[in-house]
């Protein structure tokens, strides 16, 4: 099974409008993380916004804000505002495991969803 | 602040070359790590070092793949021979472990990588 599911490759959406860019995940750790990055054109992969599984509140970094539900596994980027400049791929990711341990920084990544704003 | 720096950002050569890529990590970062990128199989994990010890290669995908930190501040990953299907976009990335809850990875450039 895949740890990370990312059912939509193609999202679009209109300048000035909010988006929200599914993402699932599956595992059995009561501890773990979840990381969404976007990928522009030129290929960079540039971190956006984290959610830690005993997090109490959705993480917020500017216009970028998680729906994290617990119990459905689901942790749902949102976009407010989209701009010209958001248009880029955007990859969900997981990290497993107590953090003490060395082998916690691994991420596994999903397929990821390709966002195109719309003047 | 540099960020992870990979060279060559483009490699182009034919089947059966050697070919060497490079990885600066972010300064006092701990945890290194490799990764191949391709429109069929997405982001894939090739392997992770802490501390410049290998930790997990099982994404490595064959014998030919190697790779080696051998010092906090660079690491190679060596294809030899290469072949038409290692075609792809090969990532470094770095974090910062220890006591910290996040251990988000920054990612350098890329180097893209085809084979002919």
């Amino acid at each position: 099974a895949q740890k990370i599911t990312q059912t939509q490759p193609g999202m679009f959406v209109q300048e000035k409008e909010a988006v929200t860019l599914d993402c699932t995940y599956d595992t059995s750790d009561p501890s773990y993380g979840l990381f969404w990055y976007k990928q522009p054109s030129s290929g960079e992969m540039i971190f956006l916004i984290y959610q830690g599984s005993y997090d109490q509140q959705n993480a917020t970094e500017g216009r970028y804000s998680l729906n994290f539900q617990k119990a459905r596994k689901s942790a749902n980027l949102v976009i407010s505002a989209s701009q010209l400049g958001d248009s880029a791929m955007y990859f969900c990711a997981m990290r497993e495991g107590d953090l003490s341990g060395a082998g916690s920084y691994q991420l596994t990544f999903g397929k990821g969803t390709k966002l195109s704003v719309i003047p | 602040d540099a960020g992870v720096i990979q060279s060559p950002r483009h490699e182009v050569t034919e089947m059966g070359q050697e070919v060497t890529l490079r990885c600066k990590p972010i300064s006092g970062h701990n945890s290194l790590f490799w990764y191949r990128q391709t429109m069929m199989r997405g982001l894939e994990l090739l392997i992770y070092f802490n501390n410049n010890v290998p930790i997990d290669d099982s994404g490595m995908p064959e014998d030919r793949f190697s790779a080696k930190m051998p010092n906090a501040s660079f690491s190679t990953l060596k294809i030899q021979p290469s072949e038409p299907r290692d075609s792809a976009v090969y990532f470094c990335a770095s974090t910062l472990g220890g006591r910290r809850t996040i251990y988000e990875q920054y990612f350098g450039p890329g180097t893209r990588l085809t084979v002919t």
